[in-house]
């Protein structure tokens, strides 16, 4: 298995242009998130998905908008790149976080670095 | 809303030496709890959790973190530190209801040799 995958590993964009990633799961996960690291601020949750078809926003959604039409893939776009959007993205799937479970934890992909000029 | 707080960004210690991360949540309920490390230009794996079964919990490469109800707190200690372990640590709080994680901001773990 494959785990948590992230299309691209690098970019570099432009202040307004757009553009799209990518993270698939292949542990047949219900739930997917979308990480933003920044150095000092640990992790920052910016979206998130309890199954196919469903979106919700964490921590720090503005600027960023996501899609979950499969269940194995999970896209983060933004419309209008901004230089405070650069950062290191992560995905995330677990499991359904039902209480007591043992399977209660997330799987990370390996980032994607994104520089916005 | 959740909290977690590392205390200390920074930590350096001696090949050999005890390793102590420490690690406190704001919840009046026992969240679950969890310890990930994070090696240069890579993901974030997971070290421990903690799920109510045990206080004491032991993870992977040596590590192990204690929780403390009474303390609120879940530190991540390891009796010897290898040159292997220099990471970066993050540890992190799923509440009882709800379905996000929320993490600390992080401690840039040195092994001096």
């Amino acid at each position: 298995n494959a785990g948590v995958t992230q299309t691209p590993k690098f970019r570099v964009l432009k202040t307004g242009q757009s553009m799209t990633l990518l993270c698939a799961q292949d542990m047949n996960h219900e739930y997917m998130y979308w990480y933003r690291q920044d150095p000092g601020m640990g992790l920052r949750l910016i979206h998130y998905s309890v199954g196919e078809g469903t979106t919700a926003k964490g921590e720090v959604p503005d600027g960023y908008n996501v899609s979950r039409l499969k269940k194995q893939n999970f896209l983060l776009g933004l419309e209008s790149a901004a230089p405070s959007q650069t950062s290191v993205y992560f995905c995330a799937s677990s499991y359904e976080l039902a209480r007591d479970s043992t399977y209660n934890e997330q799987f990370f992909g390996p980032g994607t670095r994104l520089t916005v000029l | 809303a959740q909290s977690v707080t590392q205390l200390g960004s920074h930590v350096s210690v001696s090949e050999g030496a005890l390793v102590l991360l420490r690690c406190n949540y704001s919840s009046s309920v026992p969240p679950y709890l969890f310890w990930y490390v994070q090696y240069p230009n890579q993901g974030l794996q997971l070290l421990l959790k903690y799920t109510s079964a045990a206080t004491l919990v032991k993870g992977i490469n040596g590590f192990e973190a204690e929780f403390k109800k009474s303390e609120t707190s879940f530190h991540l200690t390891k009796p010897s530190a290898h040159m292997s372990d220099a990471a970066e640590y993050f540890c992190a709080v799923k509440p009882n209801t709800g379905n996000q994680f929320y993490f600390g901001t992080g401690t840039s773990l040195t092994v001096i040799p």
